[in-house]
């Protein structure tokens, strides 16, 4: 496998279920980062890392929970989530430290599709 | 907090015809500008990026023009063709990330 993987490919979950969504690179990338995607809104920036160090948070509520044990996998742990939660989840990554807003170039996995019911 | 605003929202040309997408973003400190298309159920792909000390760049039948005293940059696309069709988001850096634009879904037909 090549590239950026994510895995489920799509998630159906309740609201009070306890998920996982994981993001694997195989780019020897050192910076990783989480997108929601939301029908007619501009891609969100969630979470960054780099060197697995968290690096950037943007106000996430606190039921989205981030994990990066090492520069090659990231998660994003997902519990008692409202319907509003409900998005294509793009894991990226790139080459690193500097980030993608400092003209690194960024490569996307092909996205998670969450319903929450 | 800062943003980037994409027009039009939808375009659809004929197959050959040339289209442009423009944004504009409110950051003046912004330097990197890439551009993405991502095809139906696929993931977005980088497909063209300018930088400010730049006022243009192609890359075959792709051109991305930068104007930063209006804060205004734009991707053209000639000889247009079916494979084309997608949604393109244009993006500007601002303090270490990116704000992306809202999409325009291109539509060529044959």
């Amino acid at each position: 496998e090549t590239g950026v993987t994510q895995t489920p490919r799509h998630l159906v979950m309740g609201m009070t279920n306890k998920k996982s969504l994981k993001c694997e690179q195989h780019l020897g990338h050192n910076a990783m980062y989480w997108y929601k995607q939301s029908a007619k809104k501009p891609l969100e920036l969630m979470f960054v890392y780099s060197l697995e160090e968290r690096v950037e948070n943007n106000s996430v509520p606190s039921r989205f929970s981030p994990e990066c044990p090492n520069s090659s996998h990231l998660f994003l742990h997902l519990h008692t989530l409202q319907p509003e939660d409900s998005a294509l989840y793009l894991c990226a990554s790139s080459q690193g430290p500097r980030l993608a807003g400092q003209g690194d170039t960024q490569y996307f996995g092909p996205g998670t599709r969450l319903t929450v019911l | 907090g800062e943003n980037v605003e994409q027009h039009p929202s939808t375009l659809s040309v004929q197959e050959g015809d040339s289209a442009v997408i423009k944004c504009t973003y409110s950051d003046s400190a912004s330097n990197y500008f890439p551009w993405y298309k991502q095809e139906l159920g696929k993931r977005p792909q980088l497909i063209i990026d300018i930088r400010s000390n730049v006022g243009e760049k192609k890359d075959q039948r792709i051109a991305v023009t930068l104007n930063k005293t209006a804060k205004h940059f734009s991707l053209h696309i000639t000889e247009t063709q079916p494979e084309d069709s997608a949604v393109y988001f244009c993006a500007a850096s601002s303090a270490d990330k990116l704000i992306f634009g809202t999409g325009t879904r291109l539509q060529v037909f044959p």
